[in-house]
């Protein structure tokens, strides 16, 4: 069972419309992160936070940004939604001593009309 | 900045064979790990095996084997037996000092029965 939660699952918004994807994970990781994956599948790194508090921007520019005000809890907004940003957001989560990689969340398929 | 290459977007096998999946990655870091993840079709991301490159005994995992060449910067996955629920997307994945991952563009796996 996953130990790291995404809502919603699917969502259909119009353009303009602010959202905010939820990820939550109850494994007190202090590492999380959002990827982006296109229709090609590729997954891109679009922002990350290594604790409360802080945050970075990934490799791939992102009009969205992110909060991190308790451990367990990573959400992403956008604040007006646009057809460009229509993808697949997945979240995941890493701990930071032995590293046994990352654990994914089953990731929510935004589509903005 | 690492790289990951996955030169097969395709691959397909006969159900109760063997296939090996390529991958070959970039850096310049001496210490960093290696994965292979599995994402199957509308389901969530999961980790089928990791390598740690100061380790020179390949990792196993049942029927999932890696063939590590660090000098050659190799990291190519085995699936023995195959099987219908191996169908899926694979990734190959780089992780270095930072605790990002990098992943490769992806081998999409057909089992067929």
């Amino acid at each position: 069972e996953a130990d790291i939660y995404q809502t919603p699952r699917y969502l259909v918004i119009g353009t303009g419309k602010k959202i905010t994807l939820e990820c939550s994970q109850t494994m007190g990781h202090d590492k999380m992160y959002w990827y982006q994956q296109d229709p090609g599948m590729e997954l891109h790194l679009i922002h990350y936070s290594y604790g409360v508090n802080s945050t970075e921007k990934g490799d791939l520019s992102s009009e969205s940004t992110v909060s991190r005000i308790r451990t367990e809890h990573f959400p992403l907004t956008l604040e007006s939604a646009r057809p460009s940003h229509t993808s697949q957001y997945l979240c995941a989560s890493s701990e930071g001593g032995s590293w046994s990689g990352y654990t994914f969340g089953s990731g929510t398929r935004l589509t903005v009309v | 900045a690492q790289t990951v290459t996955q030169s097969q977007p395709e691959m397909s096998v006969q159900e109760a064979e063997t296939v090996t999946l390529s991958c070959t990655y970039d850096t310049s870091e001496s210490d960093y790990y290696l994965f292979w993840y599995k994402q199957p079709p509308s389901r969530q991301m999961i980790l089928v095996i990791r390598q740690e490159a100061y380790k020179q005994q390949n990792a196993t995992e049942n029927r999932f084997s890696v063939n590590f060449q660090k000098a050659a910067k190799s990291f190519s996955l085995k699936i023995s037996d195959s099987q219908l629920g191996d169908a899926a997307m694979y990734f190959c994945a780089y992780r270095g000092s930072n605790y990002k991952l990098t992943f490769g563009k992806g081998t999409l796996l057909t089992v067929n029965p």
